[in-house]
């Protein structure tokens, strides 16, 4: 398909598990984002790569949450050790460019809850 | 931390009415974009206004830049069910901030 898709669309993990979210982007977009939302509410900003470089992870709320992006396409979000306050959809955005008024594409997100 | 407050939170309305939605910070930001949510899916990009006092209109959507660069409204002429959904704005800095989304119900 032509857009960002992301795998799987629900998870449900007992706390304490490990989990490992999957984006793939538009093919040939640069900028990859991953942003966490919370129900009703607006997203909010985890990490940003360029490339394989991860440029920003200033929004990562805790160091048991990691993301890579090794060749530049597919972005994994992993979260080690859930907790209750995980439980949140986690959407993943690509750009063609960086960050400014280029059009972010997003995708269905990952629906995560954490019991 | 969300730096773009937008208002009201939740709106229902009856169809044909009109609305405005607000978003309000007190950062200037280089550009903002208004998107569109419905639920199980990704915001989709409404709009991007770029330059201070901007207004650009999408139908019956209008979009206004404050002239400072630090809010922005959008007003819906004859709302529609279709229109239902979460709006959200979003700013363009060091990073990208998102609003706290207005929820918008458009009743038949």
């Amino acid at each position: 398909g032509a857009g960002v898709s992301q795998s799987p669309r629900y998870k449900v993990a007992k706390r304490g598990q490990d989990v490992a979210l999957r984006c793939d982007p538009i093919s040939g977009h640069v900028s990859l984002f991953w942003y966490q939302q919370a129900l009703g509410q607006g997203p909010e900003f985890l990490t940003y790569f360029q490339n394989e470089a991860q440029l920003d992870k200033s929004g990562l709320p805790s160091d048991r949450f990691f993301a890579e992006r090794p060749e530049g396409s597919v972005s994994t979000l992993k979260i080690q050790r859930t907790q209750q306050e995980d439980s949140a959809v986690y959407l993943c955005a690509s750009s063609l460019v960086g960050l400014g008024f280029y059009e972010q594409y997003f995708g269905p997100g990952t629906r995560l809850t954490v019991t | 931390t969300q730096l773009l407050e937008q208002s009201p939170q939740f709106l229902s309305i009856q169809e044909g009415e009109n609305l405005t939605v607000y978003c309000n910070s007190s950062s200037v930001f280089s550009s903002l974009q208004w998107y569109r949510q419905e639920p199980g899916e990704g915001p989709v990009l409404l709009v991007t206004v770029v330059t201070g006092g901007e207004v650009k209109k999408l139908k019956r959507l209008t979009f206004q830049f404050g002239d400072a660069r630090k809010d922005s409204s959008l007003h819906i002429t004859a709302a529609q069910p279709g229109d239902t959904g979460l709006y959200l704005c979003a700013g363009a800095g060091n990073q990208f901030y998102f609003g706290t989304g207005t929820s918008l119900t458009v009743i038949p």
